[in-house]
């Protein structure tokens, strides 16, 4: 069974950092790529983030583009997302998910919150 | 960045009733084009991908069509399970992904 499962949310203010990590099982993660996307408090989806399996390939949404940092470790299933600098605007549930086209599989999500 | 405009955005309807969504994009994507299904405090659950491809598992009330810059989700008789809000997205690049704005589907 495919488990993906966030952590790291909270509370941030304006300007700070965290990181959230993604717990991946029941994957060949090693050869799967995998991506962020978040979704605002009763907004719409959004693409963040992608990264390969090998990780010699990142991408980036023009709104967190070198604010955020997408990485991963493959000996631990493991998949990371830096944000830093962050804004209002950055809160939102964090979703992972297993690929870089389409998802056909999701993690439950983490809540950021970015206020003073 | 290419843009995905659904319509409608909001749309009641009966159990039974055949629904349509549909999803525009602002300059062709060929077929790169999924459908999502989401309900409120869950992930997305994938429905269909290269416009018309069922996801395993999906029931196949569920249809997807259309190709370039013009898509349709179809449900061909609607379900208590699929009151839902339902999504577009096009990976026609990988770096330039966006999704539409969603089409709530509420009971009427």
């Amino acid at each position: 069974e495919v488990q993906l499962s966030e952590s790291g949310g909270g509370l941030v203010q304006p300007g700070g950092s965290l990181r959230l990590s993604c717990a991946a099982s029941g994957i060949t993660f090693t050869t799967d790529a995998m991506t962020w996307v978040r979704q605002a408090p009763g907004k719409g989806l959004e693409w963040v983030s992608g990264i390969s399996g090998s990780s010699i390939t990142t991408y980036y949404a023009d709104s967190v583009k070198g604010r955020f940092t997408i990485s991963r470790d493959n000996s631990k299933n493991m998949l990371y997302l830096q944000m830093n600098s962050l804004r209002a605007e950055d809160t939102a549930v964090y979703y992972c998910a297993k690929g870089l086209g389409f998802f056909g599989y999701w993690g439950q999500g983490t809540l950021v919150t970015v206020s003073s | 960045d290419i843009q995905m405009t659904q319509s409608p955005s909001t749309l009641s309807a009966s159990v039974g009733d055949r629904v349509t969504i549909t999803c525009r994009a602002s300059q062709s994507i060929s077929s790169w084009l999924a459908w999502y299904q989401q309900k409120p405090g869950k992930a997305p659950n994938l429905l269909i991908y290269k416009a018309s491809s069922l996801e395993s598992g999906v029931p196949s009330r569920f249809s997807g069509s259309g190709s370039g810059t013009e898509f349709t989700l179809t449900i061909s008789s609607l379900q208590p399970d699929d009151f839902a809000t339902y999504y577009c997205q096009h990976y026609n690049s990988y770096s330039h992904i966006t999704f539409g704005h969603g089409t709530k589907v509420e009971i009427k």
